[in-house]
């Protein structure tokens, strides 16, 4: 069954260090990964996503996430975090075609130290 | 550009009542689709349409109707109200498409059923 893990409820960094959420999933087939980031009071917008070839993908706000399939894991990264990306950052699994529907992950909430 | 929009955005309400969300888009998209986001579940997917006329069951669609009787709206309706259906609600849209086409999400209704 599809499945996926954010184990991180919750992360505080301070602002200008690095960052990193974690997440794993669980899948049948070719997995197509996801990042959403939610705002406060807002809907999801995507960050990035992962359909095949190289498996560092680039995304908005310079986010980046790396596939690693012998760990099935697909962890967001920023270097360098500004306090306007403190939100709540989900990660997905599925959905290759429109028709095909997403697995939402359980959601990290990150803040920002001044 | 309005994007996705929810009406209402709050709503409180009586077990056993009834009411309908609405969600609006004006981006022309095929795809429309209900989540609702409850704490440490991420989202899921209660009901889904790929065009006027036609909805589909998600993830968890006990207790709601959908119906899709102009392209641009999508209607979410509870018939009688639950506790158990207190939740934020979002609707998001998209293109079809034999890749992912992204979902673009309204900013949500919460809504608390007492």
């Amino acid at each position: 069954a599809q499945s996926v893990t954010q184990p991180d409820i919750h992360i505080t960094v301070s602002e200008g260090a690095s960052l990193e959420l974690r997440c794993n999933y669980s899948y049948g087939a070719t997995p197509y990964l996801f990042w959403y980031v939610q705002s406060p009071g807002q809907g999801l917008q995507l960050l990035l996503k992962y359909f095949s070839g190289d498996t560092l993908v680039q995304g908005i706000k310079g986010f980046e996430a790396e596939f690693k399939r012998s760990q099935s894991s697909f962890n967001l990264r920023k270097p360098s975090v500004h306090w306007s990306d403190a939100a709540e950052y989900f990660c997905a699994v599925g959905g290759y075609s429109s028709a095909s529907k997403i697995i939402f992950g359980s959601g990290t909430r990150l803040s920002i130290r001044p | 550009n309005a994007g996705v929009t929810q009406t209402p955005k709050f709503r409180v309400l009586k077990t056993g009542q009834s009411m309908t969300l609405l969600c609006a888009q004006d981006m022309n998209h095929e795809y429309m689709y209900w989540y609702r986001q409850d704490p440490g579940m991420g989202l899921r997917l209660i009901h889904y349409s790929v065009g006027e006329g036609t909805t589909a069951k998600g993830e968890v669609p006990d207790g709601y109707n959908v119906s899709r009787l102009k392209k641009q709206n999508f209607l979410l309706g509870l018939e009688s109200a639950a506790p158990s259906q207190t939740s934020v609600y979002f609707c998001a849209s998209s293109f079809p498409g034999t890749v992912y086409q992204p979902q673009h999400f309204g900013d949500g209704t919460r809504l608390s059923i007492l």
